[in-house]
């Protein structure tokens, strides 16, 4: 079975902290995503990644920047956290062009 | 810009009724329909639809595409608690990463 785990389930940050979200895949796959889910907006993109060290912006980049040193992982940075980013995170991948996404089971992020 | 529209974006039911949801979509470069279930954590696949007219099924659930008009519903017939999640509908494109998902359908099913 596909795995992607995202290091951490719930987090509590201060305005203007950095915040690391941590995303890993164990399949090999291309493509991984970063997505926040907010109630009545469904989910939204971020950024998303086809290959090592390459990135590429989604619908909603701003205030976020993305790293992805191996293939494996894909990492979600907040520089500087902001209220408005208290939001679940859902990181994915994808084999690529497949289409079929597999999720972690997602970051609660709160910012105070 | 594409656009995936769900409806209704929730929907209170019985155990042992039959729902419908509905997605449609406007979408450049369409390569397939995907819907998702989510219950607490992460979104799980149930179908991908690719053709039209051609019902995929998988126990109490199934899904059907309409390329023409640009929409896919799907069905769960005998519902059970177990069915109470969000259900998420993707359309999903030529370009990577761009699966654009509707807002979802909340359902609740009562026992």
């Amino acid at each position: 079975d596909v795995k992607v785990t995202q290091s951490s389930r719930y987090l509590v940050k201060r305005t203007g902290e950095k915040v690391f979200l941590e995303c890993v895949q164990d399949m090999d796959h291309e493509n991984m995503f970063w997505y926040r889910q907010d109630p009545g907006l469904g989910l939204r993109l971020i950024y998303f990644s086809y290959d090592v060290k390459m990135k590429e912006k989604g619908d909603i980049p701003e205030g976020y920047s993305v790293s992805r040193e191996k293939k494996e992982r894909f990492s979600l940075i907040l520089e500087s956290a902001s209220t408005n980013q208290t939001s679940m995170y859902l990181c994915a991948s994808e084999l690529t062009n497949t289409g079929e996404l597999f999720f972690g089971e997602g970051s609660r992020l709160t910012v105070l | 810009e594409d656009k995936v529209v769900q409806s209704p974006l929730s929907l209170v039911v019985h155990e042992g009724d039959t729902v419908t949801l509905n997605c449609s979509y406007e979408v450049t470069n369409f390569r397939s329909l995907l819907w998702y279930k989510q219950e607490k954590k992460a979104p799980t696949f149930l179908f991908m639809l690719t053709s039209s007219g051609i019902e995929k099924k998988s126990g109490r659930l199934s899904s059907i595409l309409d390329k023409k008009e640009l929409f896919s519903i799907l069905n769960i017939t005998a519902t059970q608690t177990g069915d109470s999640a969000i259900y998420l509908c993707a359309s999903d494109n030529t370009n990577a990463g761009k699966s654009t998902f509707g807002d979802g359908t909340t359902l609740t099913v009562k026992p």
